[in-house]
């Protein structure tokens, strides 16, 4: 089994300041990681997701994580965010046990992300 | 454009009533699912198929049912016995196979029971 955990309810910031989401995992096996996003009202569109390889992720909208496996953290990060970048974000993970997975996704309970201009 | 389609985007009942949620999708997915969401609580598995004529129960199956009887179709159905339906249900597909699990999500229901 698996948990998610999203530190942040809520995260206020300004136009053009950086911004960090954090999440941390927990999982007795090795697993895929992801980030999406929620527009009010819709539903949830994915922006990166790790599955092996680079442990530093680029996804969509400017948005970049890092996989750290001894902290057992997936960060979702942007430099500079935008009006457009408020939304509820979430971060998902799945167990990968010996490559057999039926994909279930186990969540975070979300992070909201207002930016203010 | 292939995607997920969810019908009605808004659906009201009446307590003690049945209602069915519609998801098709034409991205020749083997896999779908039925997540309910609630403010501050993420997204919940419902149930989950991945084939076919064949399906299994989430995190919070009970008052729930669905079918799989086409690959492009998984309705959900809202029964009676669910105690809080109140909620936004979204639908999702994804492969199954060669590693590939991103979940496609469809835009959502959002049920109110009066």
């Amino acid at each position: 089994a698996q948990s998610v955990t999203q530190l942040d309810s809520q995260v206020p910031v300004f136009e053009e300041a950086p911004v960090e989401l954090r999440c941390n995992y927990s999982s007795s096996v090795s697993v895929y990681l992801f980030w999406y996003v929620q527009y009010p009202n819709q539903g949830l569109q994915l922006l990166l997701k790790y599955l092996s390889g680079s442990t530093l992720v680029k996804g969509i909208n400017g948005f970049e994580a890092e996989f750290n496996k001894s902290q057992t953290s997936f960060h979702l990060r942007k430099p500079s965010v935008h009006i457009s970048d408020t939304a509820e974000y979430f971060c998902a993970v799945i167990g990968n046990a010996g490559g057999t997975s039926y994909g279930k996704l186990t969540f975070g309970q979300g992070t909201i992300l207002t930016v203010h201009p | 454009d292939g995607g997920i389609t969810q019908s009605p985007k808004y659906l009201f009942r009446k307590e003690g009533q049945n209602v069915t949620l519609s998801c098709e999708q034409n991205l020749n997915h083997d896999a779908m699912y039925w997540y309910r969401q609630d403010p501050g609580q993420g997204l919940r598995l419902i149930y989950y198929s991945q084939i076919v004529n064949d399906f299994q129960k989430g995190d919070i199956a009970e008052g729930y049912s669905v079918s799989r009887e086409k690959k492009e179709s998984f309705p959900l159905t809202v029964t009676s016995a669910q105690k809080n339906p109140t909620a936004f249900y979204l639908c999702a597909s994804s492969t199954i196979s060669g590693g590939r699990h991103e979940q496609f999500f469809g835009p959502g229901t959002r049920l109110t029971v009066l």
